[in-house]
């Protein structure tokens, strides 16, 4: 079975970095696209980026200047980093995996339980 | 980016209930949308892809339709389990979500 786990700091100052980690097991993360979102207090919902099978990446332009999805694939984990934090950042943040057909990432199929960053001084 | 107008952003309803869940994007999106469910536990699951295909072991009384820019989910007979926030993602482009739909218990 697939599962994905995040791990990560609860609490971030502003003006701080964000590194998050999220572990799957079940499934070769050199498979498939691999994706963060997060969800705002409040219920708003947004896609952050992904990395694929090969390492390719792609970002939420509103994002672009201050994020990065990298991996790990010997540990079978990807990670987000989100730099520049501030309290708007302030979210639970999801790691996912995407429904890949071999043409096109569709949907988000698995996902991991989310962990609650409050970003504050 | 293309912006997703979910209604209603709350819904009371009560078992056995026929309920239905809209969502109309800025602009046309190719039937590529999809519907989540998220449990008061903060779990998430999708229930249909592409417009209208069901997610693997999803109930049958989940359904999807639309076109162009409208698109809904129908809940043909509200189960205990079903009381939950919902979803829709569009992924024409860039994917962006609707602001939700809280369905509750009348």
């Amino acid at each position: 079975e697939v599962q994905l786990q995040e791990s990560g700091p609860g609490l971030v100052k502003p003006s701080q970095s964000l590194s998050l980690t999220c572990s799957v097991t079940g499934y070769s993360i050199t498979s498939n696209y691999w994706g963060w979102i997060r969800k705002f207090p409040g219920n708003k919902m947004e896609w952050m980026g992904y990395i694929s099978y090969s390492g390719s990446t792609s970002y939420n332009p509103s994002l672009r200047s201050r994020i990065s999805i990298t991996r790990d694939t010997s540990r079978n984990q990807f990670f987000l980093q989100l730099n520049s934090l501030t309290t708007e950042d302030t979210a639970t943040y999801y790691c996912t995996r995407y429904y890949y057909d071999g043409y096109y990432p569709h949907y988000f199929d698995y996902w991991g339980q989310g962990v609650m960053v409050t970003v504050s001084s | 980016d293309i912006q997703m107008t979910q209604t209603p952003s709350s819904k009371p309803a009560s078992l056995g209930e026929r309920v239905t869940i809209s969502c109309r994007a800025s602009q046309g999106i190719n039937n590529y949308l999809n519907w989540y469910q998220q449990k008061p536990d903060g779990t998430i699951k999708p229930l249909i892809y592409y417009t209208s295909n069901l997610q693997s072991g999803v109930p049958s009384r989940f359904s999807g339709r639309g076109s162009g820019t409208d698109y809904s989910l129908t809940i043909s007979s509200l189960e205990p389990e079903d009381f939950a926030m919902y979803y829709c993602q569009q992924y024409d482009s860039s994917p962006t979500f609707g602001a939700g739909t809280k369905l509750e218990l009348k």
